[in-house]
């Protein structure tokens, strides 16, 4: 069965500090991943998309890692703000399940003074 | 960026009535677009899979009957609740695949549906 798990389920940092969240998946045969941004009662957006062969991609303060032979990935925020209070979801795809996404439970961040 | 607009934001109903959603996609074209549902504090659910002048794949315990799903073009597809109940309270979000390029996805802003 296809599955993401992320850890931790929430997490509390203050302004300035930074975090590595982190997305272990079992999803077979892998295509890609993905890492989401939520705000509360927003749609997600996306921060990164990384396939089989790339092992890290940048987005700004965003950093996410991706080990296709442990099938793990992290997501690392650098400098956190308070804006980056949200909750952050690993989305893993799989070839063949037509555009199938696996989406995990996410983990809740709040950054505070 | 690419944005996917979701109709109503939210929106407030009497139990037995049919509220419907549009999801549309303002700059790009889309042949496939998916809507979720997410309960607070949980991840988002996929309930079906839209594509443009078929009909829509629905995941397994979704009633089909239940939650209408119309793609009449590739910039909008709709969701209609039918015959709402207060346990279809839930968070909506659609998404839409980007027809060229890499075919990344682009989620709407969701539509908080409570009924009453």
């Amino acid at each position: 069965k296809n599955q993401v798990e992320q850890s931790p389920q929430s997490l509390i940092i203050l302004e300035g500090k930074n975090c590595t969240l982190q997305c272990n998946y079992t999803v077979s045969p892998f295509s890609n991943l993905r890492w989401y941004k939520q705000d509360t009662g927003r749609g997600p957006v996306s921060l990164t998309i990384m396939t089989f062969s790339e092992n890290t991609k940048s987005n700004g303060r965003y950093t996410a890692t991706l080990d296709a032979d442990t099938k793990q990935s992290s997501l690392h925020i650098t400098a956190s703000q308070l804006s980056d209070s949200a909750s952050y979801i690993c989305v893993v795809g799989f070839t063949g399940g037509g555009n199938k996404l696996t989406f995990g439970t996410g983990t809740q961040l709040k950054v505070e003074l | 960026g690419a944005v996917v607009s979701q109709h109503p934001s939210w929106v407030i109903c009497k139990s037995g009535t049919s509220v419907k959603i549009e999801c549309r996609s303002l700059d790009f074209q889309a042949t496939t677009m998916f809507w979720y549902r997410q309960f607070p504090k949980q991840s988002l659910m996929l309930m079906a899979t839209s594509n443009e002048g078929s009909k829509a794949t629905y995941e397994q315990g979704v009633e089909k009957d239940k939650f209408l799903i119309n793609h009449a073009s590739l910039t909008l597809s709709t969701l209609t609740v039918t015959s709402a109940h207060p346990e279809d309270s839930s968070f909506y979000i659609c998404s839409a695949r980007r027809l060229a390029g890499t075919g990344e996805l682009f989620f709407g802003e969701g539509s908080r549906l409570t009924v009453l």
